[in-house]
């Protein structure tokens, strides 16, 4: 069935480095993608998203690459703050999907070292 | 999360008890989703509904889970006799016309913890 799976579980990285986040899917139907970011007890918080006629999109400090030949989708995070650690969730939309219903990554930890 | 409420925080139940969780969708949104995480996982799925109508449930347990959105009021995501399986968090999320250009914004979530 449609899955979207991530690479890595846990990423630490140093304060002040750039921080990247893979993430594959397997849906090719899938024309809309999102990056979330959750922190312990709250709920997933929109970060950036791309659509499929698309292969890259800047935002503050965090950049997407789509990559639909191989189905692979990143996010990019220019010079990671303490206030990046989180759990990050990609989730894609597939074009036949209800309104938005969307189908997520399992996470991966992002750990911010001082 | 602007505007998401959810209500209880946290949620305990024995065996063989109901839950009943709430979600204020934003002022003015008539679309709900509900997903369900599990510790150190993604969110599933359960159902999407629109004002008095369920629009797409395939992620619904067939037994136990039911889920309303009446014209007026919080939209309720119910689990009778709970398992232990049950336990996790449960978020709502919500849109305001149910168009694919529309963000969805989360709530932050019940935590059902079922002895």
């Amino acid at each position: 069935g449609e899955s979207v799976g991530l690479h890595l579980p846990t990423l630490s990285v140093q304060e002040g480095d750039n921080s990247i986040i893979n993430c594959a899917y397997s849906n090719s139907a899938s024309d809309y993608f999102i990056w979330y970011k959750q922190e312990s007890g709250k709920g997933p918080q929109f970060i950036i998203d791309i659509r499929s006629n698309m292969d890259k999109r800047q935002g503050q400090r965090v950049t997407v690459l789509l990559n639909k030949t191989v189905k692979h989708l990143s996010l990019q995070i220019a010079a990671t703050q303490p206030g990046d650690s989180a759990v990050y969730f990609c989730a894609e939309r597939g074009v036949k999907a209800a309104g938005n219903k969307l189908t997520f990554g399992g996470g991966t930890r992002v750990l911010v070292k001082p | 999360n602007a505007g998401v409420m959810q209500n209880p925080r946290h949620l305990v139940r024995r065996r063989g008890q109901e839950a009943r969780l709430r979600c204020s969708p934003v002022k003015g949104h008539s679309h709900v989703y509900w997903y369900r995480q599990l510790p150190e996982e993604g969110l599933k799925f359960m159902v999407y509904l629109q004002k008095e109508n369920i629009i797409d449930e395939s992620g619904m347990p067939k037994e136990r889970f039911s889920a309303e959105f009446p014209k007026e009021g919080p939209s309720i995501l119910r689990i009778q006799q709970v398992v232990r399986g049950d336990s996790a968090a449960y978020f709502c999320a919500s849109s305001q016309q149910g168009t694919r250009d529309e963000k969805l914004f989360f709530g932050s979530g019940t935590q059902l913890s079922v002895l």
